[in-house]
């Protein structure tokens, strides 16, 4: 149980265009999604943690208008990269809390999508 | 600013020992504890969480906590090879369900 998938794991594009990145929590409902990036060799960080049916909630430094999300449904999270740039390039990672767990806290993460902005 | 410290290694251990890696959290008020392995280009995978005081353990693992101390551990036995890998601590401390991680301690388990 609690496996969360991705999609697409990899994604190359030019300069200036948008990419968006699903999550999908397949065998539980997730009122909450986690969005995380990592650059290479260094740790998480937490991008925005997104609500169903709610506005995301962006961490401080991370820009909404750039990077989109969408929670429209329990099992779904959507992020859209908008007019990506060569320094958006990383590793993006989602992970989902599971509310029917007994223990809400635990997150289960996604594959996570390698994105690379020519 | 609520802060989560793990030396980051590399922990270099050799096949069969005990690995030993150790997390402290500045938030007293944090309730659930947790360790995931991140493989090279992997997405980070949960070993173990752990609630309350003392000893957790599951199969080669043992997770370790002292609230008082605030201080968590994470101790795997007859290491292999293949538990080479970026262990996290992640600490939630109770303002919602986000989790705050650590940067990451390094294992190389040598053959």
């Amino acid at each position: 149980g609690a496996v969360v998938s991705q999609h697409p794991s990899w994604v190359i594009c030019k300069s200036g265009t948008s990419v968006k990145i699903e999550c999908r929590s397949l065998d539980f409902q997730a009122t909450t999604m986690f969005w995380y990036r990592q650059f290479p060799k260094q740790s998480l960080m937490l991008m925005a943690t997104s609500n169903e049916g709610s506005k995301a909630t962006y961490e401080q430094g991370v820009e909404k208008d750039k990077f989109l999300i969408n929670h429209a449904s329990l099992t779904l999270s959507t992020l859209t990269v908008t007019s990506a740039h060569p320094e958006d390039s990383s590793f993006y990672i989602c992970s989902a809390r599971d509310i029917s767990g007994i223990r809400q806290e635990t997150q289960y993460f996604g594959p996570g999508t390698r994105l690379l902005v020519l | 600013q609520k802060e989560v410290e793990q030396n980051s290694g590399p922990l270099s251990v050799p096949e069969g020992a005990i690995a030993s890696l150790n997390c402290t959290y500045s938030d007293r008020g944090s309730q659930s504890f947790f360790w995931y392995r991140q493989y090279s280009g992997k997405s980070p995978e949960l070993i173990m969480s752990i609630y309350s005081n003392g000893d957790k353990e599951d199969g080669r693992f043992t997770a370790q906590l002292n609230k008082a101390s605030q201080y968590v551990s994470l101790l795997i036995r007859d290491s292999q090879p293949s538990d080479s890998a970026t262990y996290l601590c992640a600490v939630n401390s109770n303002s919602g369900y986000a989790l705050n991680f650590g940067k990451g301690t390094s294992l190389l388990v040598t053959p």
